[in-house]
Formats: structure tokens, C-alpha cells, sequence
């Protein structure tokens, strides 16, 4: 069974600070994708890393995969408030019927950045 | 184009009564995903249809959980009897092409069903 663990799992910073919140998976996968949930709100897609290697960047955020290492890593630079929110990284695998894929998601991050 | 719809947004019953919670994906996604989120958690995989076939219902309690997807497009996923433990939000996802591994198989959340077992 797939395994998605993210660190830290609360994360406090202050604007204009760096951090990086890390997802390690437990399966080979080279599709990993990053979401954003607000208080109460969905989840919205941020980023779709397709292969080994792959970096995108938006904004103040910017997303790695390492496939070898099972890791993937979710940069933020110079954090605002604006970025508060639940991030969840989520690793796609075979159903268990092998007819299709799905997402296993971690237990996400919830970041709170403070004036 | 418009999102995933669904309701009701908010629901609380007691322990032992029924409820049933309905989905409209996003117009041609062919596949359709509920989902369970419990409160500090992420979402887990209830179930999984393509078309209005299920795909993958493993981690579906089937002695009280029970989904359907009428004529491949809208979906109702049924608890009966519910438990303190079902308490969470359940979100409906929709993705474009199933089982397509060209540019990233998106999923499409909408906005989730708050139930509250008392």
C-alpha cells in the first residue's frame, strides 16, 4: 500500500522567511501533484510534476520531484499571508483493480504566515 | 466552464438515520472520485468511476456506504445507517481522461459536503 508522509505537518513563519515542506512517498511513482486548501474551502490544483527531475514555479512557490529519491519538495520564498492555507502533495499509483490510476494524498501542511 | 457541483453544503443528522450526498462533475470527465476528509487529514479515496462504471471501491465501507453514477454523469454517494465516525467532509472530484498518462490527469475538487453524525 502507498504511503505519502509530509513534514512538517505545521509550519509557522514569518513573511518574507524561505521554508520548504517536504513529501516523501513510498512506491516508485513519477507523478506527483501539489494542491492548496483555504479554511473550509476545496482543494485547488497548484502544481503537476510528470517526471524525474520535473521543477515548476508560480509565483512565490516553486515544486521538485525527485523520483529516484521518492521525495518531492514544495518551496517558499519570501512567504506573505496570502499564502496561508493546507498544502497537500498527493502521489498517483494503480487503483487496485489495475484498471486506472488514483491519488494517495499525504496529511498536509498547514501553513500560517505571520506579519 | 463550470465546476464540480455539489450539495448540500451542510448536513447533520443522528447515529442510525441515512443521508445521501450528490455530485456533478465537470462537463465530458469521464472518470469520478469520492472522497472522505477527515478533519486534519487528507482526503482518501472512497470510490472511483469511469464512466458509469466502478473502477475502484476497496476503500468504500460497504455495509453502509453505497455510490452510484446515473448514466455516467451525476453521482450520489448514500450512508445507511450512519456512525459518529463518518462525521468529515466529502468531497466529489471529476478528471478529464481516464487512466491517460500524457500531461497529468488533473483532479477537479468541488466544494464538499460537511456531514455531522450527532
Amino acid at each position: 500500500e502507498l504511503k505519502v508522509e509530509q513534514n512538517p505537518l505545521f509550519l509557522s513563519m514569518q513573511e518574507g522567511k524561505n521554508y520548504t515542506i517536504y513529501c516523501n512517498y513510498s512506491t516508485t511513482s513519477d507523478r506527483l501533484y501539489w494542491y492548496r486548501q483555504d479554511p473550509g474551502k476545496s482543494l485547488e490544483s497548484l502544481f503537476v510534476l510528470l517526471s524525474n527531475g520535473a521543477v515548476k514555479q508560480e509565483g512565490r512557490l516553486m515544486a521538485s520531484l525527485d523520483t529516484k529519491a521518492r521525495l518531492s519538495t514544495l518551496h517558499i520564498t519570501a512567504a506573505v499571508h496570502d499564502l496561508s492555507a493546507t498544502y497537500f502533495c498527493a502521489v498517483e499509483d494503480w487503483n487496485s483493480g489495475g484498471s486506472n490510476y488514483k491519488l494517495t494524498f499525504g496529511k498536509g501542511t498547514l501553513l500560517t504566515v505571520n506579519p | 466552464e463550470a465546476g464540480v457541483a455539489q450539495s448540500p453544503r451542510y448536513k447533520i443528522i443522528e447515529k442510525r438515520q441515512s443521508v445521501a450526498f450528490w455530485c456533478n462533475p465537470i462537463s465530458g470527465h469521464a472518470t469520478l472520485y469520492w472522497y472522505q476528509q477527515i478533519l486534519g487529514q487528507g482526503p482518501k479515496l472512497l470510490i472511483q468511476f469511469q464512466n458509469n462504471g466502478v473502477v475502484d471501491d476497496s476503500q468504500l465501507p460497504k455495509d453502509r456506504f453505497s455510490a452510484e453514477r446515473l448514466k455516467g454523469v451525476d453521482s450520489t454517494l448514500k450512508i445507511q445507517p450512519a456512525k459518529l465516525e463518518d462525521s468529515a467532509v466529502y468531497l466529489c472530484a471529476s478528471s478529464l481522461v481516464p487512466g491517460y498518462r500524457g500531461p497529468g490527469n488533473i483532479q477537479y475538487f468541488g466544494a464538499g459536503t460537511r456531514l455531522s453524525v450527532l
